[in-house]
């Protein structure tokens, strides 16, 4: 069965620091990793995703994550938080392309003035 | 006008009444999905089909039917509803070559 873990329900950062949000999974084939985010009473945009070509995945607004497969990680970062990135990421996994989608249970990001 | 559509985006309803979420999508996928979002859980799969014969079973479908009418289209019952099923739903497309799934903007329920 696979699973994805994401540390930490709420997150709070200044505006301008770093936001690093962690998502470790479990697999028992080699992963399809996404993160998505959800701003208030939106649905679900695609951030980035992994699809097994480059380790290092750029994403939009700024984000990029990294694929560790000897972690078994896929964390978020963003060098300088800006207000807008205040929202809800969810890490998730997927066996193979297009296929179902198993996710996290969301980080909150807070962005402090 | 948006690529995937759920209607209605907001329902009240009392228990023991039957609801059903629709989904439309303008993308041409094959595949499509029904998850269930509550605060902490993430998104929980209920019901996906690979085409218009195919219907699966997720995590979580006690409680739940659907029907594929048409490639473009996939709906959500709820046959006797209970306050449990309180919740966000999202309805999601994707093909074999795009990686994502592509998601709709949400239909909210609440069981009185």
């Amino acid at each position: 069965a696979q699973s994805v873990t994401q540390l930490g329900s709420h997150v709070s950062v200044s505006e301008g620091a770093l936001v690093l949000l962690r998502c470790n999974y479990s697999s028992s084939v080699p992963p399809y990793l996404f993160w998505y985010v959800q701003y208030p009473n939106q649905g679900l945009q695609l951030l980035l995703k992994y699809t097994s070509a480059a380790t290092l995945v750029k994403g939009i607004n700024g984000f990029e994550a990294e694929f560790k497969k000897s972690e078994t990680s896929f964390h978020l970062t963003k060098p300088s938080a800006h207000m807008s990135d205040a929202a809800e990421y969810f890490c998730a996994l997927s066996k193979a392309a297009g296929n179902k989608l198993t996710f996290g249970g969301g980080t909150r990001v807070l962005v402090k003035p | 006008d948006a690529d995937v559509t759920q209607t209605p985006r907001n329902r009240i309803t009392k228990t023991g009444k039957r609801i059903m979420l629709e989904c439309s999508q303008t993308k041409g996928h094959d595949r499509m999905y029904w998850y269930r979002q509550d605060p902490g859980l993430g998104l929980q799969l209920i019901y996906y089909s690979f085409d218009v014969k195919d219907i699966n079973k997720g995590e979580i479908s006690d409680g739940y039917s659907v029907s594929r009418q048409a490639q473009a289209k996939f709906s959500l019952s709820l046959e006797s509803a209970i306050p449990n099923q309180t919740a966000l739903y999202f309805c999601a497309t994707s093909d074999d070559r795009a990686g994502e799934l592509f998601f709709g903007e949400g239909s909210r329920l609440t069981v009185l």
